[in-house]
């Protein structure tokens, strides 16, 4: 089955810096690729998926990029904000139309 | 439209008790994710529901059980707590997996504190 590695597991940046959280997954046949950000005390929410057809993804200030040869993804943030201190998980299907593995999940810290 | 909602908020029982937790998906969405969240850790994937058939399960042991209504709501049983079953339990509900729908959106969760 799916197995999906996530890095770091806490991460710091300055306020305005920008901030890269990397997974890796196993299956080659996984197909689509989410981020969810989690607040303290609320629920993940969807901030940005791609799918295996595409190598990039923007949305404002994060995109997502695939590595479908090297089997990562990467989330990255600019002009960071302490708005987006929270827990961020990736996460990856087992192959096909099954469940949502997910990353043990990085918490990133922006100082103000 | 309604976002993904669950009940009770919090509970506290005691080991060897059971409980049961509900979960009601998005008006339209025919999968539902339980997933168990022990405190500062990730997502652990427990059961998945589609189209009122349970259709995968994670590893947990067989204490923790479920089902899925004609309308696609859920429940989540476990059975025989014990104190380590202390976690935060989210549902997330998408469109038919079966079908390829991939966007889960999760509901506030449901505190199980065991003593």
């Amino acid at each position: 089955g799916e197995n999906v590695e996530q890095h770091p597991s806490t991460l710091s940046v300055q306020e305005g810096d920008s901030a890269v959280i990397k997974c890796t997954y196993s299956d080659s046949a996984s197909n689509y690729f989410p981020w969810y950000k989690q607040e303290l005390g609320k629920r993940p929410q969807l901030i940005i998926d791609i799918r295996s057809n595409v190598g990039e993804k923007k949305d404002q200030r994060i995109a997502v990029t695939l590595n479908k040869t090297a089997k990562h993804f990467s989330l990255h943030i600019t002009e960071t904000q302490p708005e987006d201190s929270a827990v961020y998980f990736c996460a990856a299907p087992y192959s096909g139309n099954t469940p949502l593995v997910f990353g043990k999940g990085t918490r990133l810290s922006v100082i103000a | 439209e309604a976002g993904v909602t669950q009940s009770p908020t919090h509970l506290i029982k005691t080991r060897g008790q059971q409980v049961t937790l509900r979960c009601s998906p998005i008006s339209g969405h025919t999968s539902v994710y339980w997933y168990q969240q022990a405190l500062g850790l990730g997502l652990q994937f427990l059961l998945w529901y589609d189209e009122g058939e349970e259709r995968n399960r994670g590893n947990f042991p067989p204490r923790f059980s479920g089902r899925q209504f004609p309308n696609y709501s859920s429940e989540l049983n476990v059975n025989a707590l014990e104190l380590e079953d202390s976690a935060l339990y989210l549902c997330a509900s998408s469109s038919s997996r079966l079908a390829g729908g991939n966007e889960q959106f999760f509901g506030p969760g449901t505190r199980l504190t065991v003593l």
